[in-house]
C-alpha cells in the first residue's frame, strides 16, 4: 500500500540523547515536511525539502536538524533532546512543493516523550 | 501576523447537520484545505477550496468567501464517525501552508 511510513510509533527519551526520527514515502514525492503537533496549537513546521539534496527552515527548526539525500526518505534528528521538544511529529510529503498548492498527505506520526 | 481561527470544539447529535467555521488573516491566499484527524491519528485531506462558492463532496461541503476570509465545512448526516477533530490550513502569498489549531467534534448519539 502506498503511503509514508514513520518509526518509531513512539519513544521516551532522556534529556540530553540524540534521536532520529525515520520517514519513508514510496509515492515519488518530490517534497517533504516534518511538522509537530502540540495541544490547542496548530501544526508547526520545523524542516521541509522541495527535491532530493535540499531543505529549508520551517517555523520553529531550532534543536532539530534534517537531510534528504534521496527522494524517499527524510529523517528528522534531534541532537540534544530538551523537554519542550516532547511532542507528537508528523512527516508529510506532496508531488511538488515550494510554490504549488500541491496537498500534503500526512504519515502515522510519532510520539515523543521527553524527560 | 498571520491568524486561522476556528472554535476550539463542537457539540453535534447524530443524524444532524453541523458547520465548523474557519476565518484567516494571512499575507495572501493561494488556497485553503480541510482535513480530518481522528484521535491517534494522522491528518487526513477532505477538500480545497481556492475559488469561492461551495464544493460537494457527499456529506461533506467546503465553502469559501475569499472577501471575506471565511470558510466552512459543513457535515451533513452525522455519524458518530465523525468525531474527530477538523483542521482548516490557508496557502499564503509565500505558498507556505497556515494552519488552524483544529476544531473537536463530539457527536452524540
Amino acid at each position: 500500500i502506498a503511503g509514508i511510513t514513520q518509526a518509531p510509533t513512539s519513544q521516551i527519551l532522556a534529556a540530553g540523547r540524540r534521536m532520529t526520527l525515520r520517514c519513508t514515502q514510496d509515492m515519488r514525492h518530490n517534497a517533504m515536511y516534518w511538522y509537530r503537533q502540540d495541544l490547542g496549537l496548530g501544526l508547526r513546521l520545523i524542516h521541509y525539502s522541495n527535491t532530493a539534496g535540499t531543505t529549508g527552515k520551517g517555523e520553529v527548526p531550532d534543536g532539530y536538524s534534517v537531510s534528504r539525500a534521496n527522494t524517499d526518505d527524510f529523517p528528522l534528528t534531534l541532537a540534544s533532546a530538551v523537554p519542550s521538544q516532547t511532542s507528537v511529529y508528523f512527516c508529510a510529503s506532496s508531488d511538488s512543493g515550494s510554490g504549488s498548492t500541491d496537498t500534503q498527505y500526512f504519515g502515522p506520526g510519532t510520539r515523543l516523550t521527553v524527560l | 501576523g498571520q491568524n486561522i481561527d476556528q472554535p476550539t470544539e463542537m457539540t453535534a447529535t447524530e443524524g444532524a447537520i453541523v458547520q465548523i467555521n474557519c476565518t484567516y488573516q494571512t499575507s495572501g491566499f493561494n488556497g485553503l484545505f480541510w482535513y480530518q484527524q481522528h484521535a491517534g491519528e494522522a491528518p487526513t485531506f477532505l477538500s480545497y477550496n481556492v475559488l469561492d462558492g461551495l464544493e460537494e463532496k457527499g456529506r461533506f461541503s467546503s465553502f469559501l468567501s475569499r472577501s471575506k476570509g471565511y470558510s466552512y465545512l459543513l457535515l451533513k448526516e452525522l455519524q458518530m464517525k465523525d468525531s474527530a477533530s477538523y483542521l482548516c490550513a490557508v496557502i499564503d502569498s509565500n505558498y507556505q501552508l497556515i494552519w488552524g489549531a483544529g476544531t473537536k467534534l463530539i457527536i452524540k448519539p
